[in-house]
């Protein structure tokens, strides 16, 4: 049973748009909410992460909006470029001693996303 | 530079072969982690450790063997018992498992020919 959904599966936004993509979990002891980017051939490197104290963060062009009665986040890139071009993958983790078993993260499917000058 | 290392970065093998894929990290981390990432598939947990001479089966163990003698080290081997071992492996680390934090190497590209 897949616990984050991550939609779109691709996304084709023109340099300078804002690229959204959206994740939704169904276990409530998640409280960790990080975002990884990948480009072809390399590791996932951490973008920014949340946690469901607060409802948005930003960094940079990056914000994460946080939404816990969904139980719903989304990656929010604005101003788009090339650059950003690469797979983008949501997870979650519980919090520690929650009785929720394993403390790994539990990634979502990934969106590639495709910025076209 | 402080990091976690993969190695090789591409493998052959021949089936009926076992593989050993190296990783190795200078954090100082407690937590090493194996995922594999298929396309389309994200990242799926292999195995995870949690300290030095001690580790647990994630969500697709079966086919693979991993060690934990040192702090810094966590090679993974793929056996011939894994039907399907084509894919990219990828390595991560954090400070221990209450911290999800992870960092993640370079990755190794497995091929079976």
């Amino acid at each position: 049973q897949q616990q984050v959904k991550q939609s779109p599966q691709s996304l084709i936004v023109q340099k300078g748009g804002i690229s959204i993509i959206n994740c939704a979990y169904e276990n409530t002891a998640f409280d960790y909410f990080p975002w990884y980017q990948q480009f072809p051939g390399k590791g996932p490197a951490l973008l920014i992460a949340i946690r469901p104290d607060v409802s948005e963060k930003k960094e940079g062009r990056f914000t994460i909006s946080f939404n816990k009665s969904a139980k719903q986040f989304s990656l929010h890139i604005m101003d788009s470029q090339p650059g950003d071009s690469a797979t983008y993958f949501c997870a979650a983790s519980p919090k520690p001693y929650s009785g929720a078993g394993s403390y790994q993260l539990t990634f979502g499917k990934g969106t590639k996303l495709s910025v076209i000058p | 530079d402080g990091g976690i290392t993969q190695s090789p970065k591409y493998l052959f093998r021949k089936e009926g072969q076992n593989v050993t894929l190296s990783c190795e990290q200078n954090l100082n981390h407690d937590a090493m982690y194996w995922y594999r990432q298929d396309p389309g598939q994200g990242l799926r947990l292999i195995y995870y450790s949690q300290i030095v001479n001690d580790f647990q089966k994630g969500d697709i163990a079966e086919g693979y063997s991993v060690s934990r003698e040192k702090k810094e080290s966590f090679p993974l081997t793929v056996t011939s018992a894994q039907k399907n071992p084509t894919a990219f492996y990828l390595c991560a680390s954090s400070i221990n498992t209450r911290n999800t934090e992870a960092f993640f190497g370079q990755g190794t590209r497995l091929t079976v020919v």
